[in-house]
This record gives structure tokens, sequence and C-alpha cells, in this order.
């Protein structure tokens, strides 16, 4: 299994500003995505990061708001860009290798004022 | 669209209880998977399920993926508050994408 971390762990930003999320890994892997958790809900996908080329978005979620990069195969940022009340969530990121499981790092938990 | 249809939502129980949580799709999946969630981490896999009809048992916890590999269950014999926490099935295709349950919220009262 993978070891994931998130930074930051929490943070409580204004309407119209830009958050980067970063995720690191403790191993190389094939596949890492980015999720998003409204508390006590179920994940629903935001992107699959891919290493050297573009991420893989998510019917209604688009570059433009949520610009992924995802330099090498152990670290991803998800930036949440002029962000309102309404992208108040847990965003989670997770690693996979060759097989099907994901390892999810511990989320960050982000409130829009 | 793949659509995995979790049931109970919710449910609070008594220490010493059994439970079972349903995790039923329209769709074939080649693979199950179960997580565990505590408030403040991320989910946590418990099992994967590939083969239909396989039932694989974690200490208290019994899961089987059904025949047609549309379907699983999660029953956990003797609950305890430390079962506390909410449960995900995610089904997996082609491409490691997993598609997630609603969620079961179990709360395991002492």
């Amino acid at each position: 299994s993978a070891v994931i971390s998130q930074k930051p762990s929490r943070d409580i930003c204004q309407r119209g500003t830009s958050l980067t999320i970063q995720c690191q890994v403790d191993s190389q892997v094939t596949m890492m995505f980015w999720y998003r958790q409204q508390p006590g809900q179920s994940l629903t996908l935001i992107a699959t990061a891919n290493q050297g080329s573009e991420a893989t978005y998510e019917s209604g979620f688009v570059i433009d708001k949520f610009p992924i990069s995802r330099p090498n195969l152990t670290f991803s940022t998800l930036t949440v860009s002029n962000m309102s009340p309404e992208d108040s969530s847990i965003y989670l990121c997770s690693a996979g290798g060759v097989g099907v499981e994901q390892f999810f790092g511990p989320g960050t938990r982000l409130t829009v004022l | 669209t793949q659509l995995l249809e979790q049931s109970p939502q919710f449910l609070s129980i008594q220490e010493g209880e059994n439970l079972t949580v349903y995790c039923n799709s329209s769709s074939v999946f080649s693979s199950l998977q179960w997580y565990r969630q505590e408030p403040g981490e991320g989910p946590v896999l418990l099992v994967t399920v590939v083969t239909g009809g396989e039932v694989k048992k974690l200490k208290r916890l019994t899961f089987q993926f059904g025949d047609a590999r549309k379907d699983s269950s999660l029953h956990i014999t003797a609950a305890q508050p430390g079962d506390t926490g909410l449960y995900l099935c995610a089904g997996s295709n082609a491409g490691n994408m997993l598609t997630f349950g609603g969620g079961t919220r179990l709360m395991v009262k002492p």
C-alpha cells in the first residue's frame, strides 16, 4: 500500500481567491486521482491526474476551475480557483498502481467565506 | 453511467448487534472494494473482491460479491463502538476508475 499525505489539512479562504492543495505519495504510483466529498457523504471524482499530460476531468468539472498538475510519479496538486462558498468541501487525493485498489490521503477540509 | 446504490444510508445499533450493508448496481463490475472512513481521515481500504460469489472474512466482517458481480454485501457480527464510521463500496472496471456508492453511516452505541 502507499502512504499519502496532503497539505494543507484544512484552510479557510475568502471568496474569489484560489487555493492549491498538494498530494505527496511515498512511492511511485501509476494513477493519481482527485475527489470531492461533502461531510458525511460519498466521494465524487473530479479528475485523473496524468503524469506528463493534461488531467482527465469528469463531467461537471473543468480545468479552468480545478487546474491539476502532476510533474512526476509521486506528486500532484489541485488548485481550486476563484472560490465561492459552494466550493466548501473536503478534497481528497488517491493513488493506485497496476491493481484496482486506491489509497487515500487524509483530505483537505476547505471552507470558503 | 454506472451507479452503485448503498443501503441503508444510516444505521444506529447497540454494541453486540449484527448488521448488513448492501451495495447494488444494474452494471457488472470487474471488482468491488469496501472502504471505511472516520471523521477527519481519508477512506481506508478494507477488502477487494474480484470473483463472482466470492466471500472474504476480515475478523468480524464478512464481505460477499454477488454471482453476477453486480452487488455486494458487508456483514458485521457483534458490532463494537470502534466499528462506527462511514462505509463505502466502490466498483471498478477498466482504467482503475472507481464508482462509489452513496455510503452507509454506521453508529454503534456502547
